[in-house]
């Protein structure tokens, strides 16, 4: 079984202040990671994703998350947050146990850009 | 290219009536899914479809909730009888393929208020 952790539910911060959202996972297996955002009134849509490689990711819009497995942690940041980046954020998890991918996604913090 | 579409978007029903949410995945996605998001939680996997072949419906309660993929391309999700604790949002997605660390499309989601 896998499990996610955002540890934080709210997370205010004033515009071009750095941000981290926290993000632990839990798995017996390999994983990948993922966070997904969802705007006002939209759909969740992918931000940036950990397969291999590389542990830091970025995002085109200047977020970045980076694994850390001796910690099973996958946070993200950015060092100077814009309005328009209030939304709520979603860690996500995935195995392959059972031969088809299976996303389990935590219960997601929301970023308040404050002007 | 089009995204995943879902009808309606809003739904209000009383409980122990019937509803049925529709969704149209993104063109060549073999992989189909449908979340349940509750206020203040992540999204929750109900049921996985592979073409027109359930993968996954382990969290679905089958003695209101029933899915179908008919064809492999659009699908339908159903509850009846609905009870209050199914106010949530429903959430259809679609991936490429069933292979973990594969992106997931959601569309925007339909609401269902049951009083």
């Amino acid at each position: 079984a896998q499990s996610v952790t955002q540890l934080d539910s709210q997370v205010p911060v004033f515009e071009e202040a750095p941000v981290e959202l926290r993000c632990n996972y839990s798995s017996s297996v390999s994983v990948y990671l993922f966070w997904y955002v969802q705007y006002p009134n939209q759909g969740l849509q992918l931000l940036l994703k950990y397969l291999s490689g590389s542990t830091l990711v970025e995002s085109i819009n200047g977020f970045e998350a980076e694994f850390n497995k001796s910690q099973t942690s996958f946070h993200l940041r950015k060092p100077s947050v814009h309005i328009s980046d209030t939304a709520e954020y979603f860690c996500a998890v995935s195995d392959t146990s059972g031969g088809y991918q299976k996303v389990t996604f935590g219960i997601g913090t929301k970023l308040q850009v404050i002007p | 290219e089009a995204g995943v579409a879902q009808s309606p978007r809003y739904k209000i029903i009383e409980k122990r009536q019937s509803v049925a949410f529709w969704c149209n995945p993104i063109s060549g996605h073999a992989t189909l899914y449908w979340y349940q998001q509750i206020l203040g939680q992540g999204p929750k996997l109900l049921i996985q479809f592979q073409n027109n072949g359930v993968v996954d419906d382990s969290q679905l309660p089958k003695d209101r909730f029933s899915a179908e993929r008919l064809k492999g391309v659009d699908s339908t999700l159903k509850i009846q009888p609905a009870k209050l604790e199914d106010s949530a949002v429903y959430l259809c997605a679609s991936s490429r393929d069933r292979y973990s660390g594969n992106t997931i499309y959601f569309g925007e989601g339909s609401w269902l208020t049951v009083v």
